[in-house]
């Protein structure tokens, strides 16, 4: 167990919809990360949040939007779903304190029809 | 422009045997290397990391080379288990830490009796 929790674990939904993920990082962590993994894909890096504010933004798409509360919980909303949205969303978390790896959820599955 | 490939998308290896997985980077602005190991259904789970200052990092089983004139890493595992079929990512990042780990797509490592 990471200490990472994602909810849902699965979610289907129909194109043109908007659908929400959650995150609650390792108790301390103050940064928290979004990944996307489609078929046969590496792990896309898509935001990232340190202590409530956007620090980086990787490939992520305009439909796409994160938020990271006061209690670190971060949420990533998706809207306007596409079928190529379909895939496997990874939630990480870290303590910035120089090299450190960051930990990963088991990910929410989306699927979109 | 992958700037983190595995080439390798599967690698069979006998039980007992070393397993090498490799990875090629084209940042020279890397400077921090992990590998992660994913098994179906679970999110990556971090296994071993290397700075740029290291040209070797060991823990147990599992070595990780860097060739930075080669712009090269590689995962060591002796001997190989059967629970040692996963999916195995390099990821890299630049700046130290997590932030904006870059991922390779993976190598299916399967382990064989």
């Amino acid at each position: 167990d990471s200490g990472v929790t994602q909810t849902p674990k699965h979610l289907i939904t129909a194109t043109g919809q908007r659908v929400t993920l959650r995150c609650s990082p390792r108790s301390g962590d103050l940064s928290v990360y979004w990944y996307q993994q489609s078929l046969d894909q590496g792990l896309q890096f898509l935001i990232q949040y340190y202590n409530g504010e956007e620090r980086a933004k990787g490939n992520i798409l305009e439909r796409f939007s994160a938020q990271q509360f006061p209690d670190l919980h971060s949420e990533l909303n998706l809207s306007s779903l596409e079928l190529g949205d379909s895939a496997l969303y990874f939630c990480a978390s870290s303590a910035i304190r120089g090299y450190t790896e960051a930990f990963f959820g088991q990910g929410t599955r989306l699927t979109v029809v | 422009d992958q700037q983190v490939k595995q080439n390798s998308p599967s690698l069979s290896v006998q039980e007992g045997r070393i397993s090498i997985l490799n990875c090629d980077y084209t940042n020279s602005m890397f400077d921090y290397f992990l590998w992660y190991k994913k098994y179906p259904a679970e999110g990556p789970t971090f296994l071993i990391s290397i700075s740029s200052i290291k040209d070797k990092n060991e823990d147990g089983r599992f070595t990780v080379f860097l060739n930075k004139s080669a712009k090269h890493l590689s995962l060591h595992i002796v001997p190989s288990q059967p629970g040692d079929s996963a999916v195995y990512f390099c990821a890299a990042s630049a700046g130290g830490g997590a932030d904006g780990l870059t991922f390779g797509k993976g190598t299916h490592l399967i382990i064989q009796p």
